[in-house]
């Protein structure tokens, strides 16, 4: 089974201070995304990384594929209360056939004002 | 686009009772899944379609659970009967095999969800 393990499960921090989510593996994908999901709402996509090594930026957020695109990290600058959330990563095994991802089990992210 | 459109947002149903859930993908996605999420297990795969075709229905908890995708801009999910353990956030989410950098991507686009309680 692939699995992926997101750390950590809960983050409670103050606006301003920077964090860093991680999601691991031990098995090799062809892709990872990062969605975020608020309450009652459906995950939204943050970004998708393709490439081992490969680093993202959307605006205060960084996201970053490891060079055997076994694990990914998304680090946070300067968080904002807008930022809290649930933080997913979900990533096609590179060995399955079809669409279907693997998700991880979420980042729960409170950031207070 | 208007997203992945899904009805009803709620559902309230006594147990023993028929549910469907119902999903308007993004058009032109050819990949449309229906996931459940909980707070003990999370967000899980329950089946997808390709081209209106079941692919893998392996998530599918038991018998009590069936989907169709009559054609590439509908699908439902039923319930029948409904039990409490059922209660849950179903998501439908589509996708195209798309382009990331050069390489293939499996984005997945989600609707709002139908939150589901099963008394």
């Amino acid at each position: 089974t692939q699995l992926l393990e997101q750390s950590p499960q809960f983050l409670s921090i103050q606006e301003g201070e920077n964090l860093t989510v991680y999601c691991n593996s031990s098995s090799v994908f062809s892709s990872l995304q990062w969605y975020r999901q608020e309450p009652g709402e459906g995950p939204v996509l943050l970004v998708t990384v393709v490439t081992g090594g490969e680093v993202k930026k959307l605006k205060r957020l960084t996201f970053q594929f490891g060079d055997a695109r076994k694990d990914s990290s998304l680090h946070i600058t300067a968080a904002q209360p807008g930022d809290t959330g649930l933080y997913l990563c979900a990533g096609r095994p590179r060995m399955e056939y079809g669409n279907k991802l693997v998700f991880g089990a979420g980042t729960i992210l409170r950031v207070k004002s | 686009d208007a997203g992945v459109i899904q009805s009803p947002r709620h559902e309230v149903t006594e147990m023993g009772q028929e549910v469907t859930l119902r999903c308007k993908p993004i058009s032109g996605h050819d990949y449309l899944f229906w996931y459940r999420q909980t707070m003990m297990r999370g967000l899980e795969l329950l089946i997808y379609f390709n081209n209106n075709v079941p692919i893998d229905d392996s998530g599918m908890p038991e018998d009590r659970f069936s989907a169709k995708m009559p054609n590439a801009s509908f699908s439902t999910l039923k319930i029948q009967p409904s039990e409490p353990r059922d209660s849950a956030v179903y998501f439908c989410a589509s996708s195209q095999l798309g382009l990331a950098g050069g390489k293939s991507s499996y984005e997945q686009y989600f609707g709002p969800g139908t939150r589901l309680t099963v008394t």
